[in-house]
């Protein structure tokens, strides 16, 4: 089955910018498959972060943004916040297997 | 507002069967895919299956393939999961979601499956 690598963890102080990268294969994300992010804060049920590569929810802060190029994708938060502390996961389709899957989540420390 | 909410979990026996519900309300269910993920304690997010919103496709993890078999009923918007021969791994919360164009854009607050002896 595909599988989307992500960092185990990323750090970073208040107000910083940190990167989440997103590292999958040309069998889904350079397939031309879009790539979605998800936040999930300790204890709580996922929820919906990035869709369609770069496109934010209503409700989620412009300071969530998402890119995607060849078989990777980020996701950068700026201006770090305390709120951020959360485990963040890129998911994406593979058409071939018509399955969706997820990275393998990044723990954000503030 | 979009609800979707859980049911079903339980503590089984390896080899036992459970079948988990998600009552959905606050849009059109029978308009939108629905999907199943589960994660175990301490670990990731797995996509588990998803099925159509109008006729009976249905795709499934190969983890769980054989053994799981998710359903719908529109009239009563509901979706639902069949889980048969658990194994010590299939432990896990498991989320019914909705399913948006290839992203799941609302989650319920999932439901513990916990399978020991």
């Amino acid at each position: 089955q595909s599988v989307l690598t992500q960092p185990p963890s990323v750090s970073g102080a208040p107000g910083q910018r940190v990167t989440i990268s997103c590292t999958g294969s040309s069998s889904n994300i350079g397939a031309g498959y879009d790539v979605n992010w998800y936040q999930q804060l300790p204890g709580t049920a996922p929820k919906l972060l990035i869709y369609g590569n770069s496109n934010r929810p209503s409700g989620v802060p412009d300071r969530f943004s998402g890119s995607k190029s060849g078989t990777s994708a980020s996701l950068a938060i700026a201006g770090l916040q305390a709120e951020d502390e959360a485990d963040y996961y890129c998911q994406s389709y593979d058409g071939s297997l018509s399955t969706y899957f997820f990275g393998t989540g990044t723990k954000v420390t503030v | 507002q979009v609800q979707l909410v859980e049911s079903g979990g339980d503590l089984v026996k390896p080899g036992g069967s459970l079948r988990l519900s998600c009552a959905a309300s606050g849009f059109s269910f029978s308009d939108h895919y629905m999907t199943w993920i589960r994660q175990a304690p301490g670990k990731g997010l797995e996509w588990v299956s998803y099925m159509y919103n109008s006729d009976s496709t249905k795709y499934y993890a190969d983890s769980v393939k054989g053994r799981f078999t998710i359903s719908r009923d529109n009239a009563k918007n509901s979706l639902y999961l069949q889980i048969d021969s658990l194994r010590a791994e299939d432990t896990a919360v498991y989320y019914c979601a909705r399913v948006n164009s290839g992203w799941f854009d609302y989650w319920g607050q999932g439901t513990l499956v916990t399978v020991s002896s």
